[in-house]
């Protein structure tokens, strides 16, 4: 299994840019998440999807959208990209059952916006 | 969620045990205690967690008081790479709200030769 993967490891864009961030994952998780992480800072819930089809915001959603047309998938665009989306994105994943719902992360998107 | 308490940070010799406390006095009756860590510029890492019995895996051992105000996180014999920030958390397991993790500042552990 290779768990959950990102591409790109790294990007680096031009203010008002776009582009999408892709998560995979091959554990069959219902739960799809996407996270950023700013220098020294926790971790903050852009959006997330308890299914195929479905998507809701987290604490942090605005400049941001997300589709999940495949269970398998979760992808993250940024529209019109700003300086203050520069951050590191993590792509995590769940099962979802009472008792246990361990978070699965993937390596990270180093996002640079000038 | 509770809310948890760390230190800031600690440091362990190489090879010995490294025991990392968190207390969360605030613990409600179904809420866990998660424990992840985060090595250097890598997305974070699922280590243990329990609700009231002390667990054990590969990685870790949790241990969780009587009254569940405070827990422990042993590795039994920590290695160079074991330094790391490790995240105390604790939560409804399989909450409906999003199912977000809430990582507070963490314990930065330096494992030393």
């Amino acid at each position: 299994n290779a768990g959950v993967t990102q591409t790109p490891k790294f990007r680096v864009l031009k203010t008002g840019q776009s582009m999408t961030l892709l998560c995979a994952q091959d554990m069959n998780h219902e739960y799809m998440y996407w996270y950023r992480q700013d220098p020294g800072m926790g971790l903050r819930l852009i959006h997330y999807s308890v299914g195929e089809g479905t998507t809701a915001k987290g604490e942090v959603p605005d400049g941001y959208n997300v589709s999940r047309l495949k269970k398998q998938n979760f992808l993250l665009g940024l529209e019109s990209a700003a300086p203050s989306q520069t951050s590191v994105y993590f792509c995590a994943s769940s099962l979802y059952r009472v008792g246990t719902d361990t978070q699965y992360f993937g390596p990270g998107t180093r996002l640079t916006v000038l | 969620d509770a809310k948890t308490t760390q230190p800031t940070s600690m440091d362990c010799a190489e090879g010995r045990a490294a025991n990392l406390p968190c207390n969360h006095s605030t613990i409600s009756g179904n809420e866990y205690v998660y424990w992840y860590r985060q090595i250097h510029s890598q997305g974070p890492q699922y280590i243990i967690h329990g609700l009231k019995n002390n667990e054990t895996n590969e990685m870790a051992s949790l241990i969780i008081t009587e009254d569940r105000k405070s827990s422990t996180l042993i590795l039994p014999h920590a290695t160079l790479r074991d330094t790391a920030v490790y995240y105390c958390i604790v939560r409804v397991a399989g909450n409906n709200a999003g199912n977000m993790l809430t990582f507070g500042g963490g314990t930065r552990l330096m494992v030393k030769p």
